[in-house]
């Protein structure tokens, strides 16, 4: 069974740039599948922010494009998030996850997710 | 992008009764291929979400058969049999039928 799991500060100055990893475990990055990064404002719902697929192809959410970079790195099996100019609204749990094309569609595994606030 | 509409936003149900969620799209959601990406997630508190329903009606791995989905193209609907304490938590409907994918607001099931 796909295990992802989350790495990077949990704490990002506001106009600083939020960096984030994917470890995937159990599985090739180079599969077919899309993988995902989701956030979750603290109290509220799931946003999604884009995936890649392992050929470097990308797909974002239109709210966020000129500030999303997904990149994946298929020698380590992980995948990155990198947004930039942030502000206190970036403030979320942000989830890795796996999303398996037209099998199931939209996101099968989740990883358990990283807390990255913005403040000063 | 597709909007998501979940009802009822709370539900107070009884331990071993049955419980309802609705999940209705913006737009349809049946896909060029034919299949139609409605998922619905549960995310216990503390925890990440997990996958509990695919493409309206197929159960993921390791689910109980207490959970079942239905509907079709633009009205959704999750149910749960008989309602269980680990059932507490919020549920999220989900489609990736067209980009960017959108979830519902989520529904909090909790024990009366």
């Amino acid at each position: 069974q796909v295990q992802l799991q989350e790495s990077g500060p949990g704490l990002v100055k506001p106009s600083g740039t939020l960096s984030l990893t994917c470890a995937v475990s159990g599985g090739s990055i180079s599969s077919t599948n899309w993988w995902t990064w989701v956030r979750q404002p603290p109290g509220k719902g799931l946003e999604w922010i884009g995936e890649i697929y392992h050929s470097g192809s990308t797909n974002y959410n239109p709210s966020l494009e000129s500030r999303v970079t997904i990149s994946v790195d298929k020698s380590d099996n992980q995948f990155s998030l990198k947004l930039n100019s942030v502000t206190a609204a970036d403030t979320a749990v942000y989830y890795c996850a796996r999303s398996s094309g037209s099998y199931t569609g939209g996101v099968d595994y989740w990883g358990q997710g990283t807390l990255v606030t913005v403040s000063s | 992008d597709i909007v998501m509409t979940q009802t009822p936003l709370s539900s107070p149900v009884t331990l071993g009764q049955p419980a309802s969620i609705s999940c209705r799209s913006s737009q349809s959601l049946v896909s060029g291929d034919g299949n139609t990406y409605l998922s619905w997630h549960q995310q216990r508190p503390g925890q990440p979400p997990r996958l509990l329903i695919y493409k309206i009606s197929n159960r993921f791995s390791g689910v109980p058969d207490r959970f079942s989905g239905s509907g079709a193209g633009t009205d959704f609907t999750l149910k749960i049999s008989r309602v269980e304490a680990e059932d507490v938590g919020v549920y999220y409907c989900t489609q990736a039928t067209q980009l960017p994918y959108t979830f519902g607001q989520g529904t909090k099931l909790e024990i009366k």
